[in-house]
């Protein structure tokens, strides 16, 4: 069970290149969620997604674009790459019986750090 | 509006010495209060949870949080520190009554442990 695997684990872009992070969970879970982690900060919801197929936007979704085809697989796409982009990414999966309303744990990636200058 | 506060940026203890890691809350009804801890170059592990109950959490790791609801607080403790607890540890709490997905986030506290 590996749990939730995140690609790259490091990438440097320059301005205006576009690139795809990768995120995988083998839990069966039916939520997933993108977060940044800038540093001295606390994490920002970029997008989530409560199933295949649903996706919605969270705090900070500008310059960014998901999809969630299947439950395993929840890729974040930066179409122009700006240096306000330079973060690390954590993607996260839970799962919940009921729409709307749960509190269980996430589970976590292990990051991406992503350069953009 | 739901919100959490960490009001300290870092915390340094001996080892062997209990450790209190601050957190304080402002919600609007029945608060739901999560402790995660981030260790270097890792994502973010749950350690426990508030729902409702004891105010007296015990997590993992030997961590345990008191739930205070005059003081509005939800402090992390640990009653002997180890070296190995020298981490990020995270605050949060969810940002409407009806969903989990959307966490507020404290801005973190780092935790040294000195040997």
């Amino acid at each position: 069970n590996a749990g939730v695997t995140q690609t790259p684990k490091f990438r440097i872009l320059k301005i205006g290149q576009s690139m795809t992070l990768q995120c995988t969970q083998d839990m069966n879970h039916n939520y997933m969620y993108w977060y940044r982690q800038d540093p001295g900060m606390g994490l920002k919801l970029i997008y989530y997604s409560v199933g295949a197929g649903i996706t919605d936007k969270g705090e900070v979704p500008n310059g960014y674009n998901v999809s969630r085809s299947t439950t395993e697989d929840f890729p974040l796409r930066l179409e122009l790459a700006a240096p306000s982009q330079t973060s690390v990414y954590f993607c996260a999966s839970s799962y919940s019986l009921v729409s709307g309303s749960s509190y269980n744990e996430q589970f976590f990636g292990p990051g991406t750090r992503l350069t953009v200058l | 509006a739901q919100s959490v506060a960490q009001p300290e940026d870092q915390v340094n203890v001996a080892e062997g010495n209990p450790l209190t890691v601050k957190c304080t809350y402002s919600v609007s009804g029945n608060p739901y209060l999560f402790w995660y801890v981030q260790y270097p170059n890792r994502g973010l592990q749950f350690l426990l949870k508030y729902i409702t109950g004891d105010n007296l959490v015990k997590g993992s790791y030997g961590f345990e949080a008191e739930f205070n609801k005059s003081q509005t607080s939800f402090h992390l403790k640990k009653p002997s520190a180890l070296v190995s607890d020298s981490a990020l540890y995270f605050c949060a709490v969810p940002r409407s009554m009806d969903s989990n997905y959307q966490l507020i986030w404290g801005a973190g506290t780092k935790l040294i442990i000195k040997p």
